[in-house]
């Protein structure tokens, strides 16, 4: 079965500094994609960024980017610089090459503060 | 086109009432997929369209749930006998197939309150 696992409910973090958000994933696939989706408050979901399994380079953002370690089924989220309006739910989330079905965590809540 | 758009955005109905959404995903995409979400979980896949073929169908969807995507545009999803359970946030979801970019788009959702 696939799964992904986020271990931080919450976070916070001062404005203009650095976070970084944890998620690890268990998959027999080879060849995925690993997502990233911010959940603002009473507002829809929308994709931070995007990794493809087969390339090594990390994908960034602006001031979003991460850390993707293939072999121990990783991939964080940092945060530059945050902001107030970075305030939301963030779902890290993963779809096997091919697939249909986008497989969620649980979220991480996370507050900047000003 | 500016997303997928949800009808309605809330919905309070009392236990035992059929409800039905609507969900308009992005015009030029030919999956659709609705999703449950409760309060401070991710979303958990109900069922999946291409094009108005339903081709994969969740457990979490009982025999009380049914969609329908008729012409593989606009998509509707039906809870009959609602139960207290049922309250929580669905979301439709749209996406191009054989697109390089296989990211769901969202829409805000309708959140359903069983009382």
């Amino acid at each position: 079965a696939q799964t992904v696992t986020q271990s931080q409910p919450e976070m916070s973090v001062q404005e203009a500094e650095t976070v970084t958000l944890s998620c690890t994933y268990d998959t027999s696939e080879n060849n995925y994609y690993l997502f990233w989706y911010k959940q603002p408050p009473s507002r829809q979901m929308i994709l931070v960024i995007r990794q493809e399994a087969y390339k090594q380079q990390n994908a960034t953002e602006n001031r979003f980017s991460v850390n993707f370690q293939k072999a121990a089924k990783s991939f964080s989220l940092k945060i530059s610089d945050s902001q107030l309006g970075d305030t939301a739910m963030y779902f890290c989330a993963f779809i096997p090459l091919g697939g249909f079905k986008t497989i969620f965590g649980a979220g991480t809540r996370l507050f900047v503060k000003a | 086109d500016t997303g997928v758009s949800q009808d309605p955005r809330h919905k309070i109905t009392k236990r035992g009432q059929n409800v039905t959404f609507r969900c308009d995903p992005i015009s030029e995409h030919n999956r659709l997929y609705w999703y449950r979400q409760t309060l401070g979980q991710g979303p958990e896949f109900l069922t999946y369209f291409q094009n108005e073929a339903q081709l994969e169908k969740s457990r979490l969807l009982s025999d009380r749930f049914s969609a329908e995507r008729p012409k593989g545009s606009f998509s509707t999803l039906e809870i009959q006998r609602t139960e207290q359970g049922d309250s929580a946030m669905y979301l439709c979801a749209s996406s191009l197939q054989g697109a390089r970019n296989t990211e769901a788009f969202f829409g805000q959702g309708t959140r359903l309150t069983v009382v």
